[in-house]
């Protein structure tokens, strides 16, 4: 089925050290999100990109960058990771035209900081 | 500041119930989206209702908007232990495609 893959489903780095964290898509969508949701709270728009034009919430930390190499596949680098940046990340993918405002999710990377 | 604030933060029912949650909002919308969370995962869209409807249905799902008070509300009918999620309101603003998401609504659905 056509879907958004995310991997890993759980990843556990060290304060400080890079991560990077994948998104796959087979549903050809244009545009690609980036969510931040720590327990309990709503999810936290960081950034997304429109085909390759890349757009960054302004509240999002310096600390957090992307990288969208083709339609299917969107990366999130963490650079240094603080233990604040420990959360569920979540990838999400709209089209444009009909339904284009509709957003689907990948199941998510549950990131531990040690 | 959140575009989307939910009440009740938690509601506990017993299968067969009606669930109702409501979304507060502050600002004009293009359309209000309902998506649930099942604890761990994504998010996955349940309805979208555009500012010129006033009630939209979906199976067991009916949603309601009130653009003066800027609030919608989502009731689940004749509840199953399976609705037990998290539900999320989000709102569409402007031309982009940038969602805001509300607060949510932790539904536990007892047998």
């Amino acid at each position: 089925d056509a879907m958004v893959i995310q991997n890993p489903r759980y990843q556990v780095t060290q304060f400080g050290k890079p991560v990077t964290l994948s998104c796959s898509q087979t549903l050809n969508h244009n545009v690609m999100y980036w969510y931040q949701q720590k327990s309990s709270q709503a999810p936290k728009l960081l950034f997304h990109y429109y085909d390759k034009d890349f757009n960054n919430e302004a509240d999002t930390p310096d600390n957090f960058q992307s990288r969208r190499p083709n339609t299917s596949f969107c990366f999130l680098d963490i650079r240094s990771p603080g233990l604040g940046d420990a959360a569920m990340y979540l990838c999400a993918t709209s089209r444009e035209g009909a339904g284009k405002d509709i957003q689907y999710f990948g199941a998510g990377t549950r990131l531990s900081v040690l | 500041s959140q575009q989307g604030e939910e009440d009740p933060q938690a509601l506990s029912i017993q299968e067969g119930e009606n669930a109702t949650m409501n979304c507060s909002y502050k600002t004009s919308i293009n359309n209000l989206q309902w998506y649930r969370q099942n604890s761990g995962r994504g998010l996955v869209h349940l309805i979208l209702i555009r500012s010129n409807e006033r009630e939209k249905h979906s199976g067991r799902l009916r949603v309601t908007l009130d653009t003066s008070k800027k609030s919608s509300s989502l009731l689940i009918t004749a509840s199953r232990a399976a609705d037990t999620a998290s539900y999320f309101c989000a709102t569409l603003t402007g031309g982009g495609n940038k969602l805001t998401f509300g607060t949510g609504t932790q539904l536990k659905v007892e047998l």
